[in-house]
């Protein structure tokens, strides 16, 4: 069964504290794993898309990697602005659907404290 | 700016009502999405449309069906919205496979 698993649910970490949320999946034929950030009462925001493994994209503060099993979204030196929830999606050419359907996971929410 | 537009952010109803939930994109994208989302149970695909009047179900189709009569325009409709359909609603939309799915603001629905 294809399926997405992010870890940890929930981080706190002080101004300038850096970190790694992690995704990791199972799920057969990966067209893509996306990064996205959640404000609270609104829709996600479009982070990153990363398609093989090995491959990395950063925006400011942010890094995301992709291995053949999961996911990293580093954050460098956190700003109390980064405070989010992310969430992480793969899109799978699983059978039965047209394989554009993504599976997303929980997410993991983010306080960074000043 | 390129966006997708649900027309409510906020919308209360009664049990049994029908309900209508309306989204607009405007990048021309070919696929479109209805998600809701719940804590504890993140996103779940309700339904699903690759072209013009085709639909898919998702995960979670009980006691919804769509309308996408154009392109740019896709619906959601709560046949008789009971009080276990309240949750926040997300439209998406994206151009192809292997392309990001971009998201509405959502529309937080409360039946009581």
């Amino acid at each position: 069964e294809d399926q997405v698993t992010q870890s940890p649910e929930a981080l706190r970490l002080q101004e300038g504290e850096s970190s790694s949320l992690n995704c990791s999946y199972t799920v057969s034929g990966l067209r893509g794993l996306f990064w996205y950030r959640q404000d609270p009462g609104k829709g996600p925001e479009f982070l990153f898309t990363l398609y093989s493994a090995g491959e990395e994209k950063e925006k400011e503060r942010l890094k995301a990697t992709l291995t053949k099993k999961e996911s990293f979204l580093h954050i460098t030196a956190p700003k109390p602005e980064d405070s989010a929830t992310y969430l992480c999606a793969v899109q799978a050419s699983s059978s039965g659907n047209t394989g554009n359907q993504f599976y997303f996971g929980t997410g993991t929410s983010l306080t960074v404290i000043p | 700016d390129v966006k997708v537009t649900q027309s409510s952010r906020y919308l209360v109803k009664r049990t049994g009502e029908k309900v209508f939930l309306e989204c607009v994109q405007d990048m021309d994208h070919e696929n479109m999405f209805w998600y809701r989302q719940d804590p504890g149970l993140g996103l779940r695909l309700i339904y699903f449309s690759y072209d013009v009047k085709m639909k898919e179900k998702g995960d979670i189709p009980e006691g919804y069906s769509v309308s996408r009569e154009k392109k740019e325009r896709f619906s959601l409709i709560l046949e008789s919205a009971s009080t276990n359909q309240t949750s926040m609603y997300l439209c998406a939309s994206s151009l192809g496979m292997r392309t990001a799915t971009l998201f509405g603001s959502g529309t937080r629905l409360t039946v009581v």
